[in-house]
C-alpha cells in the first residue's frame, strides 16, 4: 500500500517564497505529481517527478529524492491567486501501474 | 479544446434513489479515472479504465456502486441505490497512457 503525508495548512506572504513538504511510504514507486486545487474547482496538474533532482517551471519547483521517500514543492514570488490546496499524489506499480494515490492535501493561504 | 466534461454538475436525490453520474473524456485519452472527493477522506480513486477495459476497481466502496465505459467518448458511474454518506463530489479524470491526468470539473452529489 501508500501512506502520503503532508502538512494540513500553511500561511504565507505575498511575494515570499513557500515550501510544502510531502514525504511517502510506497511498495512501489513510479512517479511523483503535484496537483493545484482552488475552492470548489478540479484539481489542475502543475508537475511531476519520476528521478531525483529539481524540476523548475516559472514560479513552481518540485524536488523529489527517492531514498528519502520525500518531494517538496516550492512556490516563489507568492501571489494571492495562488491560495488554494495542494495535493501531492504518488503512483505505484499496483493496480495497472497508473494507478494515483493522493494525499489529502495542503491548505496554502497567501495574505497581504 | 474542450477538456473532460462531466454532468449533471449538482444532483440532490433522495435515499434509496439510483443516480448517473455522465463522463467525456479527453479525444485521444486512453485512461479515465472515476474519483470521489470528500473533507474527511480527500481524493480517492473508485476505478480506472485503460483502452475502455475496467484495470483497479478496488476503490469501490461496495456493489452499489457500479461503472462502465461502453466506448472511448463516454463512461457512466452508477450508484443504486444512493445514501447519505455517498454525499462527495465527483470527479472524472482522463489521460494519456502514463501522462498527467486532466480532472473535469466534477459533480456535486447530495444524497437526503
Amino acid at each position: 500500500g501508500q501512506n502520503i503525508d503532508q502538512p494540513t495548512e500553511m500561511t504565507a506572504t505575498e511575494g515570499a517564497i513557500v515550501q510544502i513538504n510531502c514525504t511517502y511510504q510506497t511498495s512501489g514507486f513510479n512517479g511523483l505529481f503535484w496537483y493545484q486545487q482552488h475552492a470548489g474547482e478540479a484539481p489542475t496538474f502543475l508537475s511531476y517527478n519520476v528521478l531525483d533532482g529539481l524540476e523548475e517551471k516559472g514560479r513552481f519547483s518540485s524536488f523529489l529524492s527517492r531514498s528519502k521517500g520525500y518531494s517538496y514543492l516550492l512556490l516563489k514570488e507568492l501571489q494571492m491567486k495562488d491560495s488554494a490546496s495542494y495535493l501531492c499524489a504518488v503512483r505505484g506499480f499496483t493496480g495497472g501501474g497508473n494507478k494515483l494515490t493522493f494525499g489529502t492535501g495542503t491548505q496554502l493561504k497567501v495574505e497581504l | 479544446d474542450a477538456g473532460v466534461i462531466q454532468s449533471p454538475r449538482h444532483e440532490v436525490t433522495e435515499m434509496g434513489q439510483e443516480v448517473t453520474l455522465r463522463c467525456k473524456p479527453i479525444s485521444g485519452h486512453n485512461s479515465l479515472f472515476w474519483y470521489r472527493q470528500t473533507m474527511m477522506r480527500g481524493l480517492e480513486l473508485l476505478i480506472y479504465f485503460n483502452n475502455n477495459v475496467p484495470i483497479d476497481d478496488s476503490g469501490m466502496p461496495e456493489d452499489r456502486f457500479s461503472a462502465k465505459m461502453p466506448n472511448a467518448s463516454f463512461s457512466t458511474l452508477k450508484i443504486q441505490p444512493s445514501e447519505p454518506r455517498d454525499s462527495a463530489v465527483y470527479f472524472c479524470a482522463s489521460s494519456f497512457g502514463a501522462d498527467e491526468q486532466f480532472f473535469g470539473p466534477g459533480t456535486r452529489l447530495t444524497v437526503l
